[in-house]
């Protein structure tokens, strides 16, 4: 069974630094990964979707990586804005059920000015 | 495209009362996902369509939920009678399968059962 699994669940860091958040998944038959943020009390909001043939998607200042044999992807925020605190949630799409979506449970960021 | 559009926003409602959330998928979009996301489960899919048709309701905690997709371009989901454990906020998402099934949710409806 697919497990998501978001390190650290919050992270605070200065305005400025580069930062990376974390996603492992257990298995590695996946159809694609996808990043999410969301901001309190608002939905969820696509920032990047990476294919299982990809190895990584950029997006502005984000970049998010996948390395499937390790079962992990990586979103790479550069230059911190205090507009970048969100709760960021990464999901993934198994090759078994390929509309199903196996949600980590987020990582909350806080951006200091 | 105006992305996901969900409707109301925000719904009070007493105890027993019926409550009927919408959801507008975005064009071309062929499936359609219902979600509900709390701090205690954080997020639970409860129905998905595909082509308007319900694949997988396993999710929907009870009978007091049901969800319809009537066409493409429309989905409802209703909970009659309402309890105060159904307070929630409640999600549509919706894609086209087989372009990069990339999801796009839509804001949300936030549901107080008191």
């Amino acid at each position: 069974k697919q497990e998501v699994t978001q390190i650290p669940a919050a992270l605070s860091v200065p305005e400025g630094e580069n930062l990376v958040l974390n996603c492992s998944f257990t298995d590695s038959a996946i159809y694609n990964l996808q990043w999410f943020r969301q901001d309190p009390g608002k939905g969820l909001t696509s920032l990047l979707l990476i294919q299982s043939s990809q190895r990584e998607q950029t997006s502005g200042r984000l970049n998010a990586s996948l390395d499937k044999s390790s079962g992990r992807s990586t979103l790479y925020i550069a230059a911190s804005q205090p507009g970048d605190s969100a709760t960021y949630l990464c999901a993934v799409r198994p090759m078994d059920s390929n509309y199903q979506l196996i949600w980590g449970a987020g990582t909350k960021l806080i951006i200091k000015p | 495209d105006a992305g996901v559009i969900q409707s109301p926003r925000h719904e009070v409602t007493e105890m027993g009362q019926e409550v009927t959330l919408r959801c507008k998928p975005i064009s071309g979009h062929n499936s359609l996902f219902w979600y509900r996301q709390t701090m205690m489960r954080g997020l639970e899919l409860l129905i998905y369509f595909n082509n308007n048709v319900p694949i997988d309701d396993s999710g929907m905690p009870e009978d007091r939920f049901s969800a319809k997709m009537p066409n493409a371009s429309f989905s409802t989901l209703k909970i009659q009678p309402s309890e105060p454990r159904d307070s929630a906020v409640y999600f549509c998402a919706s894609y086209r399968q087989g372009e990069g099934a990339e999801a796009f949710f839509g804001q949300g409806t936030r549901l107080t059962v008191v």
